[in-house]
């Protein structure tokens, strides 16, 4: 079955420090993966999103995440975080050949920032 | 574009009373309907998710039920909540190629 493991539950990083949130996945096959970032008492908004092609994906807020197969990994990276980044932030796996199938979601990972 | 409305936002209800989490999406047709609740620390729990109108698939036996009476309303009910029934209950609706989006969520408290 179709996993997602984010290692770390909780991390603070320092204002203007670089960022890195690690996600591992158990996938059958070369999967659709997501990042998503929740702010307290909000809903989920997505980051980026992997598809196929370029390893590396840019997504929204200066976020970035590259895939690498031999690792099954997708990690998050932001070179510089702003105090607004702290959040809740979620990796997600999706299947390829079907749309219908929901989401596997990683347990988050907690964002602190401090000055 | 597409948006899609939650609520209520904020509920606080005796243990043994009923609920109803109502969401509707716009913007868009027979989307793929998804709820999911979330308990401190333990990360979304998907409950039910929805290909069309009456087409329930439920993920956890629980306490819960859902509907779908229209191709952009998803509702989430019980009849007599329970204690562990309490958490952040997000809707969220999907595109082909498995993207979510979601709503602002409904804090549910049950005393």
């Amino acid at each position: 079955a179709q996993s997602v493991t984010q290692p770390d539950i909780h991390i603070t990083v320092s204002e203007g420090a670089s960022l890195e949130l690690r996600c591992n996945y158990s996938y059958g096959a070369t999967p659709y993966l997501f990042w998503y970032v929740q702010s307290p008492g909000q809903g989920l908004q997505l980051l980026l999103k992997y598809f196929s092609g370029d390893t590396l994906v840019q997504g929204i807020k200066g976020f970035e995440a590259e895939f690498k197969r031999s690792q099954s990994s997708f990690n998050l990276r932001k070179p510089s975080v702003h105090w607004s980044d702290a959040a809740e932030y979620f990796c997600a796996v999706g299947p390829t050949n079907s749309g219908n199938t929901p989401l596997v979601f990683g347990k988050g990972t907690r964002l602190s920032v401090i000055a | 574009s597409q948006t899609i409305h939650q609520w209520p936002a904020t509920l606080v209800q005796p243990v043994g009373s009923p609920l109803s989490l109502e969401c509707t999406v716009e913007g868009t047709s027979n989307p793929n309907l998804y709820w999911y609740r979330q308990a401190a620390g333990r990360g979304l729990q998907l409950l039910f998710y929805s290909v069309g109108i009456g087409q329930i698939s439920s993920e956890v036996p629980q306490n819960l039920s859902a509907s779908r009476p229209q191709d952009r309303q998803f509702i989430l009910s019980s009849k007599k909540l329970l204690l562990s029934d309490s958490g952040f209950y997000l809707c969220a609706w999907g595109v082909n190629t498995g993207e979510l989006f979601f709503g602002e969520g409904s804090r549910l408290t049950v005393l």
